[in-house]
């Protein structure tokens, strides 16, 4: 069964500077890979996906993950973050011909002025 | 794009009561729901998979005679908490996905915060 690790529980950040969150998988199959973000008290909205094709993909906000499938990673990454980027980031896998979408276990992003 | 809509946003209940919570697809069919709990600063735990006319698969150790999934139509999944207690209290999302048009995306409801009195 797949499983995600999000290395880093909580990451605080100065304005303006860049961040890079990190997520490993682990899957004996090939995998998509997502990025959500979550606000408080409300639902998750998709920044990006991995389906196929180019390892480097770009989001909504200004952010990008690359996947990098020897190191079995999907880190993500802005390089100028803004106070509105504070919020809960999730990454997340589900196997190829699964249904499932497993969850790691969230990164607390803090921006600071 | 998909939208996916949920309600109530919060509820409180009190001990011993059912509630139901709704998650809509609004401009898609989705053949395919998930319902997911979170508890306070932790991650989304996948309660059950619940596909259009048939019985929802629940994951390991959630009580599928104490949370109730019917997902009866294309557009509408419902989640019912029945007798509630306190420690039912947490974060509800739903998902839905859009295989026609989506493929392997998946689109969450905005939550329902439940609170057990």
């Amino acid at each position: 069964a797949q499983s995600v690790t999000q290395l880093d529980s909580q990451v605080p950040v100065f304005e303006e500077a860049p961040v890079e969150l990190r997520c490993n998988y682990s899957s004996s199959v090939s995998v998509y890979l997502f990025w959500y973000v979550q606000y408080p008290n409300q639902g998750l909205q998709l920044l990006l996906k991995y389906l196929s094709g180019s390892t480097l993909v770009k989001g909504i906000n200004g952010f990008e993950a690359e996947f990098n499938k020897s190191q079995t990673s999907f880190h993500l990454r802005k390089p100028s973050v803004h106070i509105s980027d504070t919020a809960e980031y999730f990454c997340a896998v589900s196997e190829q011909g699964a249904q499932k979408l497993v969850f790691g276990q969230g990164t607390r992003l803090t921006i600071n002025p | 794009g998909a939208v996916v809509s949920q309600h109530p946003s919060w509820v409180i209940c009190k001990s011993g009561t059912s509630v139901k919570i709704e998650c809509r697809s609004l401009d898609f069919q989705a053949t395919t729901m998930f319902w997911y709990r979170q508890f306070p600063k932790q991650s989304l735990m996948l309660m059950a998979t619940s596909n259009e006319g048939s019985k929802a698969t629940y994951e390991q150790g959630v009580e599928k005679d104490k949370f109730l999934i019917n997902h009866a139509s294309l557009t509408l999944s419902t989640l019912t908490v029945t007798s509630a207690h306190p420690e039912d209290s947490s974060f509800y999302i739903c998902s839905a996905r859009d295989w026609e048009h989506q493929g392997y995306g998946y689109t969450f409801g905005s939550g329902t915060r439940l609170t057990v009195v």
